[in-house]
């Protein structure tokens, strides 16, 4: 009964390769994110979808690729990937408005870039 | 745009003492100022959270202090304990979105 899921857990892949991380909330909440956590713990944000619809997308490369199909599901592709994308990248969702700013997040995809 | 600063980045403390960790932010028109603790290999989960139009909140041992004229925030964690080892990250929203923006976090080593 796990909120906010996403898998893998761990992917290890070749540079140049391309990987999908996927990631599905059952707590009825309208928006979901992706944030990134490098290796120095700082937790930025990529994208963020509300009802299927992108609503954040910040300086990320075109090589990243968000698909929202529907509001419970949101899944991260990676074209091309490169030695700087190894990081942990956290789903996480919540609902938009005042008394929804609480993100829960889900347990986390470590992607290592060889 | 939204900035946050966090500090200090880490900090070791003895158990049974405090621990404060503040953020400073730039954006006046920020209104939300949750922190979240994140266990190691562990994801991130709110523990405490703050409005604008609040200057304290306390929760156990827990409590978070703002000062919206001078644009910080603080948490301050009393009687520390070995289980609240932790990295603590601050955050921001404004008013208008739901975009939170991370301090850069606190590793937090509480020893016994």
């Amino acid at each position: 009964d796990t909120a906010v899921s996403q898998t893998p857990k761990y992917l290890v892949t070749q540079m140049g390769n391309d990987k999908s991380i996927k990631c599905e909330q059952n707590l009825g909440h309208d928006t979901m994110y992706w944030y990134k956590q490098d290796s120095k713990k700082f937790l930025k944000i990529m994208f963020s979808y509300n009802n299927k619809e992108l609503i954040i997308n910040e300086t990320v490369p075109n090589r990243f690729s968000p698909k929202s199909p529907d509001k419970a599901h949101l899944n991260l592709h990676i074209n091309s990937l490169e030695l700087g994308d190894s990081a942990v990248y956290f789903c996480a969702s919540s609902l938009q408005g005042q008394r929804g700013e609480k993100l829960f997040f889900g347990s986390g995809t470590q992607l290592s870039v060889l | 745009g939204e900035n946050v600063e966090q500090h200090p980045s880490t900090l070791s403390v003895q158990e049974g003492d405090s621990a404060v960790i503040k953020c400073t932010y730039s954006d006046s028109a920020s209104n939300y100022f949750p922190w979240y603790k994140q266990e190691l290999g562990k994801r991130p989960q709110l523990i405490i959270d703050i409005r604008s139009n609040v200057g304290e909140k306390k929760d156990q041992r827990i409590a978070v202090t703002l000062n919206k004229t001078a644009k910080h925030f603080s948490l301050h964690i009393t009687e520390t304990q070995p289980e609240d080892s932790a990295v603590y990250f601050c955050a921001i929203r404004k008013a208008a979105g739901n975009k939170l923006t991370f301090g850069g976090g606190t590793r937090v080593l509480v020893k016994p």
